[in-house]
């Protein structure tokens, strides 16, 4: 099992430009997440997903939007990036309530550094 | 909205030391306690978490971290640091639902 993959790694952008992220996950798990990570602020719930099809606002939505269209992916979206986007993207997934017990561990991807210039 | 606190923001120690980094949380009902660790350029990875039963929980790496309910605390402790343990530290917390709420992190450098 890969576990939770995301792509890219790294990215520069210009202000305005747009770009997605990927997150792909095998492990069959219902929930998935995206966070940002900024220094001294751990990381933020950006936009999360309870099951295909299905997406949430998180904590700090705003400037993002996200798609479930296959349980195994959550993507992520920058309609037109600004500088205050640039941070490291993780992003998660965890079983549903009724997965077993204990429930809502949640497993990292390795992240995608975004700079935004 | 749950909230989570670490107190320390950067600890620096020697190998050998004792290590004790403190997490608070606010709600106070059934809460669900996490600790992660991020090694330099590597994503997040459980150390411990703390679901119910014995408050005192063991985690990998010869981490530990009591949960005391009173206290609303989730202090996550190391006998002994070795230079691999600097990483750095996310307590998080989950209350109701299904989302986690993440302290800021406490960087944690081991100097050999």
């Amino acid at each position: 099992n890969a576990g939770v993959t995301q792509t890219p790694k790294f990215r520069v952008l210009k202000t305005g430009q747009s770009m997605t992220l990927l997150c792909a996950q095998d492990m069959n798990h219902e929930y998935m997440y995206w966070y940002r990570q900024d220094p001294g602020m751990g990381l933020r719930l950006i936009h999360y997903s309870v099951g295909e099809g299905t997406t949430a606002k998180g904590e700090v939505p705003d400037g993002y939007n996200v798609s479930r269209l296959k349980k195994q992916n959550f993507l992520l979206g920058l309609e037109s990036a600004a500088p205050s986007q640039t941070s490291v993207y993780f992003c998660a997934s965890s079983v549903g309530l009724a997965g077993p017990n204990p429930p809502n561990e949640q497993f990292f991807g390795p992240g995608t550094r975004l700079t935004v210039l | 909205a749950q909230s989570v606190s670490q107190h320390n923001h950067h600890v620096i120690l020697s190998e050998a030391a004792s290590l004790e980094l403190g997490c608070n949380y606010s709600y106070g009902g059934t809460v669900n306690l996490f600790w992660y660790v991020q090694y330099p350029g590597q994503h997040l990875q459980l150390l411990l978490k703390y679901f119910s039963g014995d408050p005192l929980v063991k985690g990998i790496k010869g981490f530990e971290a009591e949960f005391i309910k009173s206290k609303f605390s989730f202090n996550l402790r190391k006998p002994s640091v070795q230079w691999s343990d600097t990483a750095e530290y996310f307590c998080a917390a989950r209350s109701n639902d299904y989302k986690l709420s993440f302290g800021a992190g406490t960087t944690v450098t081991v100097r050999a």
